[in-house]
C-alpha cells in the first residue's frame, strides 16, 4: 500500500513552454502534498506544501507564478512549470502524507533546452 | 542554522561489512520523528527506518538500524552486512512536530555510499 505515483517520468521540453507533472496517491488519500526539487548531487528542497482545497504554500524564494501547484483532490496534485528555462532543469518530486506516514513519488527529470 | 547535518558526503565499505552513516539534528521540539530515505540511481526515495523522540529502543528493519542517541541529538543509520545494492544515496530528515502544520521533512544534504566488490 501508500504508493504515489509521478507523470511523467520524464520530460523534455524547450525553453518558454509550460510543463504540468502530476501526482497521484493511488491507493490512500492524501489531504497534504509537498513538492521537491532536487538538483544534480544536491539534497532535496521543499517547493511547496499544498493543501486539498487550499493555495499552496510555498517555501522562501520560490515563486509562486513561475510553479502553479493545484491539489484539485485527495489523491492528485499537479505542479505546472511556467515558461520554463534551462535553470528549471531538475529532478522534481512530489510526496503524499498519509496516515501512517509520508510517500514519495518516483520523480519526474525534466530538461528545459 | 542547518537542522539536519549529514557530515559524511560520501563513503565506501566493503562488501558484507557494516557501515556507520552519521545524522546529526537540531531542535528545541520535544516531539518529533527522524526518517532514513534511500535513493538509488534512478532517483526514487525509499523509506528505511523511522525513529520517533519519544521511542524508548532503537529502530531495527531487517539489515537497517538506527543507533539513536537522544542527550547528542544524533541518528546514525547503520546498515549490516553491505551489499552491492546498498551503493546509493542516503538522506536523513526530521519532522518537527510544533510549528509544522503542514508536517513537512527537513532534509539533511545526504551522503552517497559505495560498496565495493
Amino acid at each position: 500500500g501508500a504508493v504515489v505515483s509521478q507523470h511523467p517520468s520524464w520530460v523534455i521540453c524547450k525553453s518558454g513552454t509550460s510543463v504540468k507533472i502530476e501526482c497521484r496517491s493511488l491507493d490512500f488519500q492524501a489531504t497534504t502534498m509537498f513538492w521537491y526539487r532536487q538538483f544534480p548531487k544536491q539534497s532535496l528542497m521543499l517547493m511547496a506544501t499544498s493543501n486539498e482545497g487550499s493555495k499552496a504554500t510555498y517555501e522562501q524564494g520560490v515563486e509562486k507564478d513561475k510553479f502553479l501547484i493545484n491539489h484539485a483532490s485527495l489523491t492528485l496534485s499537479t505542479l505546472t512549470v511556467t515558461s520554463a528555462h534551462p535553470e528549471d532543469s531538475s529532478f522534481y518530486i512530489c510526496s503524499a502524507r498519509g496516515q501512517f506516514g509520508q510517500y514519495f513519488g518516483p520523480g519526474t527529470r525534466l530538461t528545459v533546452t | 542554522a542547518q537542522k539536519i547535518t549529514q557530515t559524511q558526503p560520501g563513503m565506501f565499505v566493503q562488501e558484507k561489512e557494516a557501515v556507520t552513516l552519521d545524522c546529526t539534528y537540531d531542535t528545541s521540539d520535544p516531539s518529533y520523528g527522524l526518517f532514513w530515505y534511500k535513493q538509488p540511481s534512478s532517483g526514487e526515495m525509499i523509506f528505511l527506518i523511522y525513529q520517533g523522540s519519544y521511542d524508548q529502543q532503537n529502530a531495527t528493519e531487517g539489515r537497517y538500524s538506527l543507533n539513536f542517541q537522544k542527550a547528542r541529538k544524533s541518528a546514525n543509520l547503520v546498515i549490516s552486512a553491505s551489499q552491492l545494492g546498498d551503493s546509493a544515496m542516503y538522506f536523513c530528515a526530521m519532522r518537527e512536530r510544533t510549528n509544522n502544520a503542514g508536517n513537512m521533512l527537513t532534509f539533511g544534504g545526504g551522503t552517497r555510499l559505495m560498496v565495493k566488490p
